[in-house]
């Protein structure tokens, strides 16, 4: 078995800032991704990466940058936080891509004030 | 483009009922069909998956079967319980890339 860790769990941001959300898996697998989950929206893919230091963008990159430096870590950035944005970002993992499964994280929750 | 349809946003239901979840897909091909499961504070699990017509997946006492023709990939399950309340997702693999796109979800209340 394995875990996903997604550091913090809770993040208060201001209009403006920058912020970085951290992902962990000790899976070893491949394929990372990064979900935002927002209230009757479903999720939707901002990130995803195929290997350490691949990126490809999903429906929602506009206003993040990404970072798989490693295998096991895989790091989100919100480089502009929206006013009053209220989102649950999920982190996920799977053994190579096509058809496989993705395990999740327990996600990160945003609000900017 | 690709697409789910969640038809139902809630359901409520009560113990022993029988669950149905409609699900449908617009996408070219066969591309694999999923559905994840999420409880408060959780993210999404896996439940189980299928990429063929006809093919069935199961788990949980969950089940779906793959409709080409209907384009369809509706849960059921013929007893819920109370600890069955939870969100639940239909997804489609873009091009059986590894892209998942979601439908909404629908949210199961159960009622013991």
């Amino acid at each position: 078995g394995g875990i996903i860790t997604q550091t913090p769990k809770f993040l208060i941001g201001q209009e403006g800032q920058k912020l970085t959300l951290k992902c962990q898996q000790n899976f070893n697998h491949d394929t990372m991704y990064w979900y935002r989950q927002d209230s009757g929206k479903g999720l939707r893919l901002i990130y995803y990466s195929i290997t350490e230091n691949d990126l490809q963008k999903g429906d929602l990159s506009e206003g993040y940058d990404a970072s798989r430096e490693k295998k096991s870590s895989f790091s989100l950035t919100v480089t502009s936080a929206q006013k009053n944005e209220m989102a649950v970002f999920l982190c996920a993992s799977s053994i190579t891509g096509a058809q496989d499964t993705q395990y999740f994280g327990p996600g990160t929750r945003l609000l900017v004030l | 483009g690709d697409s789910v349809t969640q038809t139902e946003g809630q359901v409520a239901l009560s113990e022993e009922d029988f669950l149905t979840i409609h699900c449908n897909y617009s996408a070219s091909g066969y591309p694999a069909l999923f559905w994840y499961v999420q409880y408060p504070g959780e993210g999404p699990q896996f439940l189980f998956r299928a990429s063929r017509d006809k093919e069935k997946g199961s788990s949980r006492g969950f089940e779906a079967t793959y409709d080409k023709g209907t384009t369809s990939f509706h849960l059921r399950k013929a007893s819920v319980q109370e600890s069955d309340s939870a969100v639940y997702y239909c997804a489609l693999d873009i091009g059986n890339t590894g892209k998942l796109i979601f439908g909404l979800g629908t949210t199961l209340q159960v009622q013991p």
